[in-house]
């Protein structure tokens, strides 16, 4: 693994199903965070992560829940997804130390809810 | 919250210089990013800004005024390769970074 993994690439899922979708990163990093994409709206946050152990709500986390156990693994779930939450998925994480402290993107999740 | 503008779309000839201004509201600014997107992929990072001036990198400078809430990406000697989305997103003093919609650069030949 380098960098961000997640999975799966791409879903098709039924409405009223739950869906875990999973972000490992393998750089040690601190914070994580969840984002949708939409055209014509940008990234939105959904929840994110300082460290293992917390997490915290973002613009958009209705119909969302995560947690961190670790490090490394920051899942995403949606309990009874709906269409709206149809959408791209991308996972990311930050170092927390100084410096720029830019974000790293995961390749994404498609996500359709019919 | 962050209130951040940019165009939706601008079109360029290869070789040329193009400019994407970003303009934003915040209540707490630590900092302003450019990424880059390609189609169906990730954002990837391109440039930082936390002090008022011009950060250059390459073909690819970006300037910041705080007290305008004002930024701009500078794309010079432009190829085919750089068509894509640039975002810029504004960091909150708790380190959540708020992203515009996003500028689609189309290069063309």
């Amino acid at each position: 693994i380098a960098g961000i993994t997640q999975a799966p690439t791409s879903q098709i899922l039924a409405a009223g199903r739950r869906m875990t979708l999973r972000c490992t990163q393998d750089m040690r990093h601190n914070a994580m965070y969840w984002y949708r994409q939409d055209l014509g709206l940008g990234l939105r946050l959904i929840h994110y992560s300082n460290t293992a152990g917390t997490t915290g709500k973002g613009e958009v986390p209705d119909g969302y829940s995560v947690s961190r156990a670790n490090t490394d693994d920051f899942p995403l779930t949606l309990a009874s997804a709906v269409p709206s939450q149809t959408s791209v998925y991308f996972c990311a994480s930050s170092d927390g130390s100084g410096g720029y402290n830019e974000q790293f993107f995961g390749p994404g999740t498609r996500l359709t809810v019919l | 919250g962050q209130n951040i503008d940019q165009p939706t779309e601008m079109t360029a000839t290869e070789g040329a210089i193009v400019q994407i201004n970003c303009t934003y509201q915040t209540s707490g600014f630590n900092g302003l990013f450019w990424y880059q997107q390609h189609a169906g992929e990730a954002p990837t990072f391109l440039s930082y800004n936390v002090l008022d001036g011009l950060e250059e990198k390459g073909r690819f400078s970006s300037f910041l005024s705080r007290s305008k809430g004002y930024s701009y990406l500078l794309l010079k000697e432009l190829q085919m390769k750089d068509s894509a989305s640039y975002l810029c997103a504004v960091r909150d003093r708790d380190y959540k970074l708020s992203f515009g919609a996003g500028t689609t650069v189309t290069v063309r030949a």
